[in-house]
């Protein structure tokens, strides 16, 4: 079946580590994005990217990298830097429209997210 | 700058019921786009329904409808004949480039 997988669904990560977040789709998507949920909060934007090799920082990117070397695949580093990693971590992709934007339908598809801990 | 207001953190409705979830937006565009989407406890965000900022009438679909009031800036989301199912998070949200968020209501349904 056509979705998004994001792995792990569980992380604990120390203090001072780097760790990476997986998202794969193989629904043929140009678009992926990065989102950060924290209790009582929407969804923070933290990269993006519209095609491979190629994307564009979000709300709170400081602390994070990306990369998109291929078309289904758009990983997502928590680096030490971020100061308050322990959240949760939603991937989601879309179709563009002619202008790079997201389609009139807007429909977003997410994965079921990570959730990070850091001990 | 664009913003989502959702004005109510949690709801509990008989099953059964109607439910209207509240979503007010703040934008200087002429055309974006709302949308409704659900978070079930397992974490994954369900689309729920989209309204175009120039649809003359209210989208639905099945039990979802959104009560676009464009003069008001309200784009509210309308669930009928509420199940147990329907107990989760829903998120309000605006797009024009990228999608701003509202901060959610959790809507829990009571048997």
């Amino acid at each position: 079946d056509g979705g998004i997988t994001q792995s792990p669904k569980y992380l604990f990560r120390k203090e001072g580590q780097n760790v990476t977040l997986s998202c794969e789709q193989n629904l043929n998507h140009d678009a992926m994005y990065w989102y950060r949920q924290d209790p009582g909060q929407g969804l923070r934007l933290i990269y993006y990217s519209q095609i491979v090799n190629d994307f564009q920082k979000g709300d709170i990117a400081e602390g994070y990298s990306v990369s998109r070397e291929k078309k289904e695949s758009f990983p997502l580093t928590v680096t030490s830097a971020q100061k308050n990693p322990t959240a949760f971590y939603l991937c989601a992709s879309s179709n563009l429209g002619d202008r790079g934007r997201i389609t009139n339908t807007g429909e977003l598809f997410f994965g079921e997210g990570s959730r990070l801990t850091v001990l | 700058a664009q913003k989502i207001t959702q004005t109510q953190p949690g709801m509990f409705v008989q099953e059964k019921e109607a439910v209207t979830l509240d979503c007010t937006y703040d934008t200087s565009d002429q055309s974006y786009g709302l949308f409704w989407y659900k978070q079930p406890s397992s974490g994954e965000m369900i689309f729920l329904i989209y309204q175009g900022s120039y649809d003359e009438q209210n989208a639905t679909e099945g039990r979802y409808s959104l009560n676009f009031q464009k003069a008001r800036k309200s784009a509210n989301l309308v669930i009928s004949a509420s199940q147990l199912g329907d107990s989760a998070m829903y998120f309000c949200a605006i797009r024009q480039y990228q999608l701003i968020w509202g901060a959610g209501t959790k809507l829990i349904i009571k048997p």
